[in-house]
């Protein structure tokens, strides 16, 4: 059984570009959730999502974000005019009833140039 | 959400067991205690998580207060791969959000 798979592992953008991250649960999850490590800082929630449906959006930044995981295909995170403060490693987790464990992904790491 | 203390870090030896403590004294009776490590330049590892009873999986134990307002995970043989941050975490029951703190960074010596 494949782990959580996120992609691309790095990705460089220039300020205002956009920037789009892909996140596949491992098979049989229906819960992804969406993290945000800063430089130096702690892991912050950003999003909680079933298929097609945000449960909990409490950690987005109010512009610039958002996710989605529709009902075929990957959750996608995406950043839109980008900028430096951006630059963090994204990790995406998948749990099967989103109660208990969650799998994290091995993270994007987005570098705003 | 409830909040968690942990030593900012500890050190221990290869192949000696590692006790890591977390304080949670505000705890609520439906939080559950969840432990994850990351490893450096890696996501988050699940390691264990419990209630109210200890629990023991191939990676660890957890061993719960009977208060339920502390709680340590052991590592039983420390290796050099587990050389990690340790989070403690709660979770509110019907909350699924993991809110990470500064953990306990282990190092462990050959």
């Amino acid at each position: 059984n494949a782990g959580v798979m996120q992609n691309p592992r790095h990705l460089v953008r220039r300020r205002g570009q956009e920037a789009r991250l892909r996140c596949s649960p491992m098979k049989g999850h229906s819960h992804v959730y969406w993290y945000r490590q800063l430089p130096e800082e702690g892991l912050k929630f950003m999003v909680y999502l079933q298929k097609e449906n945000i449960i909990d959006e409490s950690g987005m930044p109010k512009e610039r974000f958002s996710a989605e995981f529709p009902k075929e295909g990957p959750s996608i995170l995406r950043i839109q005019q980008v900028v430096r403060g951006d630059s963090a490693a994204y990790f995406c987790a998948s749990s099967p009833t989103g109660i208990g464990e969650q799998y994290f992904g091995p993270g994007t790491r987005l570098t705003v140039t | 959400d409830a909040k968690t203390t942990q030593p900012n870090s500890m050190e221990s030896n290869e192949e000696e067991p590692v006790h890591l403590p977390c304080n949670h004294s505000t705890i609520s009776g439906t939080d559950y205690i969840h432990w994850y490590r990351q490893l450096p330049s890696q996501g988050p590892e699940y390691v264990i998580h419990g209630l109210t009873s200890n629990v023991n999986n191939r990676m660890a134990s957890l061993a719960i207060a009977e208060d339920r307002k502390s709680s340590t995970l052991i590592l039983h043989r420390a290796t050099l791969r587990d050389a990690a941050v340790y989070y403690c975490i709660l979770t509110q029951g019907g909350s699924e959000k993991l809110v990470f703190g500064k953990g306990t960074k282990l190092t462990v010596n050959p």
